[in-house]
C-alpha cells in the first residue's frame, strides 16, 4: 500500500516570497492533516480536513497560511508571504475516520 | 498542557530490549495511548496504540498499567535503526481528534 506522498521534499525561498506544498494521502483516508515541525520540537497541528471540509484550523496563521483539499483527496498548503520563522518541516498525515495517522516524509522549508 | 511525561533521553545496547516509559496520570477513561517514533529527517511513524489491554505487533509491545496512569513501550531486540525520538500521546478516539506531540524520548541504540 502506498504511503502519504508529499512534494517538494526541500524548498528554499526568500522572505516575503510565496510557496506551496502538495500532499496526496493514502487511498481511502478521509481525514488529512497538516503539521508544522520546527527544529527540535514535536509536530504541531496546523489544519485538519475531513473529506474536503475543515475540521480544525485554529492553529493556522490565517493572515499568511492557507490550505485547501479539493475533491476530498489531494491537498495544498500555501504560505504567502513567508517569514523567517516559517522555516520548518511541513508534514502531511492521513487517517481513516478513526485510528492512527500515517505521516508523509515532509517538506523542509528554509526561508532566508 | 502536557498530558504525558517522558524522559528526555535513554540509551540502549544493540540487541537488548529497550523499555521506554511514559507517565499519563491524568488520562481519561476514553483516551487511548499512542506511540509514534521519528527517525532523523523522516516523518513520524506509527508504532502501536492501546486502551487498557497490553498490545503487541511486529514492531513493539505496549504494556499499560492496570490503573492506566503509565505505560511502557518495549522494543524487544533494539537495533541501530531504532535510534529515534519516541513520542507517547494520549487522545480520545473519535473523528476530528488530532495528535498533540510533546517532547518525546530520544533513544540512542549503541553497538
Amino acid at each position: 500500500e502506498a504511503g502519504v506522498a508529499q512534494s517538494p521534499r526541500y524548498k528554499i525561498i526568500e522572505k516575503r516570497q510565496s510557496v506551496a506544498f502538495w500532499c496526496n494521502p493514502i487511498s481511502g483516508h478521509a481525514t488529512l492533516y497538516w503539521y508544522q515541525q520546527i527544529l527540535g520540537q514535536g509536530p504541531k497541528l496546523l489544519i485538519q480536513f475531513q473529506n474536503n471540509g475543515v475540521v480544525d484550523d485554529s492553529q493556522l496563521p490565517k493572515d499568511r497560511f492557507s490550505a485547501e483539499r479539493l475533491k476530498g483527496v489531494d491537498s495544498t498548503l500555501k504560505i504567502q508571504p513567508a517569514k523567517l520563522e516559517d522555516s520548518a518541516v511541513y508534514l502531511c498525515a492521513s487517517s481513516l475516520e478513526l485510528g492512527p495517522e500515517y505521516f508523509g516524509p515532509g517538506t523542509r522549508l528554509t526561508v532566508t | 498542557d502536557a498530558k504525558t511525561t517522558q524522559p528526555p533521553s535513554m540509551d540502549c545496547a544493540e540487541g537488548r530490549a529497550a523499555n521506554l516509559p511514559c507517565n499519563h496520570s491524568t488520562i481519561s477513561g476514553n483516551e487511548y495511548v499512542y506511540w509514534y517514533r521519528q527517525i532523523h529527517s523522516q516523518g513520524p511513524q506509527y508504532i502501536i496504540h492501546g486502551l487498557k489491554n497490553n498490545e503487541t505487533n511486529e514492531m513493539a509491545s505496549l504494556i499499560i498499567t492496570e490503573d492506566r496512569k503509565s505505560s511502557t513501550l518495549i522494543l524487544p531486540h533494539a537495533t541501530l535503526r531504532d535510534t529515534a525520538v519516541y513520542y507517547c500521546i494520549v487522545r480520545v478516539e473519535n473523528a476530528g481528534n488530532m495528535l498533540t506531540f510533546g517532547g518525546g524520548t530520544r533513544l540512542m541504540v549503541k553497538p
